[in-house]
């Protein structure tokens, strides 16, 4: 079946100019989360969504980055005044639930976000 | 989450088992392990998790020691597409534990 997709698959922009990442999670899946992997390093969370709300903002890096959630469904993360160190690959990951039995629980990843600020 | 060790990288010759060990000697009994692979440039790939008894599915099988201190994942007939970052991860059941934390993962590389 589908699984997660993002757009764009790639995006260069210049230093201080907004972006806007998308994901579609897997169909029925209620949590939704984004990460960033920098080149060489490990995943850095950013946000999770429990349908369109977002009990957990914790690890968005500044407040020029925001994330919103429509219809149970899509999510878009919006970058605003990019600086370079934004440059990082942006992934996407979705769950049926964000709680409960394992099963329930298991994130699976879209193909990410590859982002180059200049 | 507990933290686990695995080694930097292995070798595994294509067409043979690839045997991936992890350990997590500090995991608690409510805490799930979970595998993931990432292919270069690609988002990470979940493979299977279990709790304590040995789990199989079509892409690996995890095999639990019965301390739970260890795990081994196992790629049966490894193929040149399984060359990836392997990561062994424990996890807490229960709402608050949503965050992945991936450590530096194990290089596997098949050689044809």
């Amino acid at each position: 079946g589908a699984g997660v997709s993002q757009s764009p698959s790639n995006k260069v922009t210049e230093k201080g100019k907004d972006v806007e990442l998308r994901c579609d999670p897997i169909s029925g899946h209620t949590a939704l989360y984004w990460y960033r992997q920098s080149l060489g390093q490990g995943l850095e969370f950013l946000i999770y969504f429990q349908g369109n709300s977002a009990p957990d903002k914790s690890g968005l890096p500044s407040d020029r980055f925001s994330a919103e959630r429509t219809g149970g469904s899509v999510s878009t993360l919006t970058i605003q005044r990019t600086q370079q160190e934004d440059s990082a690959v942006y992934l996407c990951a979705s769950s049926l639930s964000g709680f409960g039995d394992r099963s329930s629980k298991t994130q699976y990843f879209g193909p990410g976000t590859r982002l180059l600020v200049l | 989450d507990a933290k686990t060790t695995q080694p930097p990288s292995m070798d595994c010759a294509e067409g043979r088992a690839a045997n991936l060990p992890c350990n997590h000697s500090t995991i608690s009994g409510n805490e799930y392990v979970y595998w993931y692979r990432q292919i270069h440039s690609q988002g990470p790939q979940y493979i299977i998790h279990g709790l304590k008894n040995n789990e199989t599915n079509e892409m690996a099988s995890l095999i639990i020691t019965e301390d739970r201190k260890s795990s081994t994942l196992i790629l049966p007939h490894a193929t040149l597409r399984d060359t990836a970052v392997y990561y062994c991860i424990v996890r807490v059941r229960g709402a608050g534990s949503y965050q992945l934390t991936f450590g530096k993962g194990t290089k596997l590389s098949v050689i044809p």
